[in-house]
């Protein structure tokens, strides 16, 4: 079975820190995607990167950065948090594009 | 813009009851995915249609792709409790399918 792991279930930080979320998967996937959640908007897509050191701004870029250094680890980084970044992050993973995307289980971030 | 609009936003039911949700968009899709997301987790693929016109059975989940694909629907025939959660489509173009679009999603409670 796929497997999407994600760094933290929860996190709280404070404003203006950098704040690193992590992701991994294990199945070779060549894409991995990086979204928020946040209720009546959905989900939206924060970057997504199909190969090792490639990326791609999503939707939502503005506020956040991404590393993909090796395959199987995709990290979300927020510079400078601030309160309008509280939210669900997930992280997905799919095989190729416009296939199945595998989700971990969330982060849910608090900025306080 | 939402390219992909579902409905409803949220229903109720009693167990054993049957229930639809519809995706609908103007735009056309080379495919269609169905997910459902239980709180505090990350959304699990139910099925993908691929095929206008084409009809899948998953238990007594029943998914349909409209002739167009441009829209899709899912029945429950007599819902049960563990039906509960929120169920969200997702459509990749064939001209660019590196990104899924979303749909708001349908929040289902199943009542026993």
């Amino acid at each position: 079975d796929v497997k999407v792991t994600q760094s933290s279930r929860y996190l709280v930080k404070r404003t203006g820190e950098k704040v690193f979320l992590e992701c991994v998967q294990d199945m070779d996937h060549e894409n991995m995607f990086w979204y928020r959640q946040d209720p009546g908007l959905g989900l939206r897509l924060i970057y997504f990167s199909y190969d090792v050191k490639m990326k791609e701004k999503g939707d939502i870029p503005e506020g956040y950065s991404v590393s993909r250094e090796k395959k199987e680890r995709f990290s979300l980084i927020l510079e400078s948090a601030s309160t309008n970044q509280t939210s669900m992050y997930l992280c997905a993973s799919s095989f190729d594009s416009g296939y199945e995307q595998f989700f971990g289980p969330g982060t849910r971030l608090t900025v306080l | 813009t939402q390219l992909l609009e579902q409905s409803p936003q949220f229903l109720s039911i009693q167990e054993g009851e049957n229930l639809t949700v519809y995706c609908n968009s103007s735009s056309v899709f080379s495919s269609l995915q169905w997910y459902r997301q239980e709180p505090g987790e990350g959304p699990v693929l139910l099925v993908t249609v691929v095929t206008g016109g084409e009809v899948k059975k998953l238990k007594r989940l029943t998914f349909q792709f409209g002739d167009a694909r441009k829209d899709s629907s899912l029945h429950i025939t007599a819902a049960q409790p563990g039906d509960t959660g929120l169920y969200l489509c997702a459509g990749a173009h064939a001209g660019n399918n590196r990104k899924l679009i979303w749909g708001l999603g349908t929040s289902l409670a199943v009542n026993p």
